[in-house]
């Protein structure tokens, strides 16, 4: 059964700093990987998809990889600023077409 | 402008007292579904629906029925309420089930309930 894990389940960084949020997973037979950010009382809103056929995707300041053979993918964040605080959350969507969910990594920018 | 939309966004109630919590979407969207979130977990699917009268079970179905009459329409019923069920729930779209591949889902605002 897929399993998806994200670490650390809590960050805070000074503000400017460029920083590595990771997401792993046991089963390589997914369609994606997807990377959402989630604010409170605003729901989730999808950040990165990457097929499985690619190795990264890219927006903004952004930038998120992925290496199925290892089961593993980062959200690179460059020049973190206070706006960029929430929950960010990875999920994997399996064979069946159902997202598999990551218990999320809490962001913190310290101005 | 393309949304997801949930009522109640808050709901506090009792155990036993059936409730529903409604979702619609005005995208068109073939396949809607239904998620938990507890602390410390992953989100988690309820059930969901590849069309109208199509739904079929998520992971944890326990408790909750769903119905799909219309194709913008959702709605997620507890029909008797227990503590446990005390959540974060989303309601989220997309085109189709099989569009996934390369499509997103559509996120509502949440819906926080809490059973005494």
């Amino acid at each position: 059964k897929q399993e998806v894990t994200q670490i650390p389940a809590a960050l805070s960084v000074p503000e400017g700093e460029n920083l590595v949020l990771n997401c792993s997973f046991t089963d390589s037979a997914i369609y994606n990987l997807q990377w959402f950010r989630q604010d409170p009382g605003k729901g989730l809103t999808s950040l990165l998809l990457i097929q499985s056929s690619q190795r990264e995707q890219t927006s903004g300041r952004l930038n998120a990889s992925l290496d199925k053979s290892s089961g593993r993918s980062t959200l690179y964040i460059a020049a973190s600023q206070p706006g960029d605080s929430a929950t960010y959350l990875c999920a994997v969507e399996d064979s069946n077409y159902q997202l598999i969910w990551g218990a999320g990594t809490k962001l913190i920018i310290k101005p | 402008e393309a949304q997801v939309t949930q009522n109640p966004r808050y709901l506090i109630t009792v155990t036993g007292k059936k409730l529903t919590v409604t979702c619609s979407q005005n995208m068109n969207h073939e396949y809607m579904s239904w998620y938990r979130q507890d602390p410390g977990l992953g989100l988690r699917q309820i059930y969901y629906s590849m069309n109208v009268e199509v739904t079929d079970k998520g992971d944890v179905p326990e408790g909750y029925k769903v119905s799909r009459k219309e194709k913008r329409n959702f709605p997620l019923i507890l029909e008797s309420p227990s503590p446990n069920q005390t959540s974060l729930y989303f309601c989220a779209s997309r085109l189709s089930w099989a569009s996934g591949i390369t499509d997103t889902q559509y996120f509502g605002p949440g819906t926080r309930l809490t059973v005494l």
